[in-house]
């Protein structure tokens, strides 16, 4: 059964800080990652798409790696803003028909 | 989200009533999933279809039935809704292969009271 984990729980940065959020998976076999951003009491917006033959993508100031042998994704944000505040959550598909999601990390960027 | 539009955005009913929740797309993508999110639970899946009137229950599907006789509508009804079914509800549409993402509506917000 594939389990997503992400790490850290929470996290409360200054402004301008570069942040990394990880995620890792424990069945390889995936056909897609996907990282999203929810805000309170929000829906959820797709950030990033890699599929599982690609090792990163970008757009802006957000950069999400995959290594699918080891298990494990990055999100990389690169100086921080207060309005980056928001729930960040990882998830997997793989041939179960189902989208996986890990525990989220909520983001705190104080001024 | 372009393309995903669920309905109603809240709604507050009484303990034992019928819900009914719609999700239409306008992708036509052959995935549609209803999944509730709970605090301390995330995100679940309820219930899925891979086409019209396909459909197959997920990890938390008791009480909870669905229906789809057009690729665009998605239909999860509370038989006889508790408060243990009080949560926001989120419908994604998918392709289900490499390069295609999920996305997601802006989610219902239902209270049974």
């Amino acid at each position: 059964k594939q389990e997503v984990t992400q790490i850290p729980a929470a996290l409360s940065v200054p402004e301008g800080e570069n942040l990394v959020l990880n995620c890792s998976f424990t069945d390889s076999a995936i056909y897609n990652l996907q990282w999203f951003r929810q805000d309170p009491g929000k829906g959820l917006t797709s950030l990033l798409l890699i599929q599982s033959s690609q090792r990163e993508q970008t757009s802006g100031r957000l950069n999400a790696s995959l290594d699918k042998s080891s298990g494990r994704s990055t999100l990389y944000i690169a100086a921080s803003q207060p309005g980056d505040s928001a729930t960040y959550l990882c998830a997997v598909s793989d041939n179960t028909d189902k989208l996986i999601f890990g525990t989220g990390t909520r983001l705190q960027v104080f001024p | 989200d372009a393309g995903i539009t669920q309905s109603p955005r809240h709604k507050v009913t009484e303990t034992g009533t019928p819900v009914t929740l719609r999700c239409h797309q306008t992708e036509n993508h052959r995935y549609m999933y209803w999944y509730r999110q709970d605090p301390g639970h995330g995100l679940r899946l309820i219930h899925y279809s891979y086409g019209v009137k396909d459909t197959d229950k997920g990890e938390v599907s008791d009480g909870y039935s669905v229906s789809r006789s057009k690729t665009e509508d998605f239909l999860l009804t509370l038989e006889s809704a508790t408060s243990s079914q009080t949560s926001v509800y989120f419908c994604a549409i998918s392709e289900r292969q490499e390069g295609y993402g999920y996305t997601f509506g802006s989610g219902t917000r239902l209270t049974v009271v």
